[in-house]
């Protein structure tokens, strides 16, 4: 079946910094999905993403649908001790018709340093 | 907007006790989706249905897991008899389904300790 790569699998960063990680696959999507988990919570969506080469920002966040739709980027400019937990990308394979049954990545966990 | 509820937050039991985890989805969204979080195992989708049909089961890890879904605001995952390997932290997510782009919606999970 489709599987998403995502790297790197965690990153300890200072406060401050801009933090960078991204999904890969050998199939297409039609759409790419991030969201966010903090401890004890379930995942929130971040940002959708729905055209190859879109880029969308949300506050300090801004990702991006690859070109070629095999893969999908985020970032996080200056990033604050709350950006801290684990990061998931999603894609929705074409053949998924409406139901929407996603593809997740295994997560990254992001520790921010005060 | 009320978000995706779930009940309970917690659950302990002892082996061999059924459980019953319950889930309300957004109002409006026409698929619903249960997974299940482990450390070893990230988080793994169980079972989802659209219009309140299940459409694919295949992530059921066995026949003690069984989830239906009366009504389109409404679904439980049960699982008889519970056995420690369960324990895990179970998520319901809804999503606008039919027509829609994909994005699923969470609730908070419930965090399942099997003794």
């Amino acid at each position: 079946g489709q599987q998403l790569n995502q790297s790197p699998q965690s990153m300890f960063i200072q406060e401050g910094e801009d933090v960078s990680m991204n999904c890969t696959s050998s199939s297409i999507f039609n759409t790419w999905l991030w969201y966010k988990q903090d401890p004890g919570e379930g995942p929130v969506l971040l940002i959708a993403l729905y055209k190859a080469g879109e880029l969308t920002s949300n506050g300090r966040l801004t990702a991006q649908f690859g070109i070629t739709r095999k893969d999908s980027f985020l970032n996080i400019s200056a990033s604050i001790p709350s950006d801290v937990g684990i990061y998931f990308c999603a894609g929705l394979p074409p053949r998924s018709g409406n139901t929407g049954k996603l593809i997740f990545g295994q997560g990254t966990t992001l520790q921010v340093k005060p | 907007d009320a978000g995706v509820i779930q009940s309970p937050r917690h659950e302990v039991t002892e082996m061999g006790q059924e459980v019953t985890l319950r889930c309300k989805p957004i109002s409006g969204h026409n698929s619903l989706f249960w997974y299940r979080q482990t450390m070893m195992r990230g988080l793994e989708l169980l079972i989802y249905f659209n219009n309140n049909v299940p459409i694919d089961d295949s992530g059921m890890p066995e026949d003690r897991f069984s989830a239906k879904m009366p009504n389109a605001s409404f679904s439980t995952l049960k699982i008889q008899p519970s056995e420690p390997r369960d324990s895990a932290v179970y998520f319901c997510a809804s999503s606008p389904g039919t027509g829609g782009s994909g994005e699923q919606y969470f609730g908070p999970g419930t965090r399942l300790t099997v003794t």
